[in-house]
């Protein structure tokens, strides 16, 4: 399996509080991506970074901010939680985007914002 | 990505061979096939992938029609680990990795003992 960990695996937080989720790597691959899982929505991608202090957003970046000031560490933050950022987020790393390369992910973050 | 059709569910006995097929028939020629599985409460994991050729790694195979339009996931000798939601997906050209990666809704495969 590809080196990468997510922490926590689960929380459970209050609406307004503010939640930092850690994906780390250690396959010194360039690319790291954050995307949620919703029953009926399948993956989306939140924000993605192509290098340190290198990020971008995707498709349902609002709400969350990101940072990656290592490359082995991509941090994805909730600042006020709110329960529709309830979720299983997934963490994804990748050598670059072309077109025949592969993705691995983390085993996920269960977020429960009540 | 261009589109996929997958049947929505099978059943494969303990110890056979699972083929998994797959519908691509918009495909265009620079467009590579990757097949991903998603493990009941485990993030998604990376089978193979393809162009034209078939392909084999320590996982699966991966055969492609000679037309492109459709392909099959072949698990050798499945296990009970290896029930899962299995993803067929086309990549667009400029797209990889795990950029705008978009899962549908899979085929559920449920190995029997």
């Amino acid at each position: 399996d590809a080196g990468i960990t997510q922490s926590p695996r689960h929380k459970v937080t209050e609406t307004g509080t503010p939640v930092t989720l850690r994906c780390h790597q250690t396959e010194n691959h360039r690319y790291m991506y954050w995307y949620r899982q919703d029953p009926g929505h399948g993956l989306r991608l939140i924000h993605y970074s192509y290098g340190v202090k290198d990020t971008d957003k995707g498709e349902v970046s609002d709400g969350y901010s990101v940072s990656r000031s290592k490359t082995e560490d991509f941090l994805l933050t909730l600042e006020s939680a709110t329960s529709s950022q309830t979720s299983v987020y997934f963490c994804a790393i990748s050598e670059s985007p072309a077109s025949n390369t592969e993705a691995f992910f983390g085993q996920g973050t269960r977020l429960t914002v009540v | 990505d261009a589109k996929t059709t997958q049947p929505p569910s099978m059943d494969c006995a303990e110890g056979r061979a699972a083929n998994l097929p797959c519908n691509h028939s918009t495909i265009s020629g620079n467009e590579y096939v990757y097949w991903y599985r998603q493990i009941h409460s485990q993030g998604p994991q990376y089978i193979i992938h393809g162009l034209k050729n078939n392909e084999t790694n320590e996982m699966a195979s991966l055969i492609i029609t000679e037309d492109r339009k459709s392909s099959t996931l072949i698990l050798p000798h499945a296990t009970l680990r290896d029930t899962a939601v299995y993803y067929c997906i086309v990549r667009a050209p400029g797209t990889g990795g795990a950029d705008g990666l978009t899962f549908g809704k899979g085929t559920h495969l449920i190995i029997q003992p």
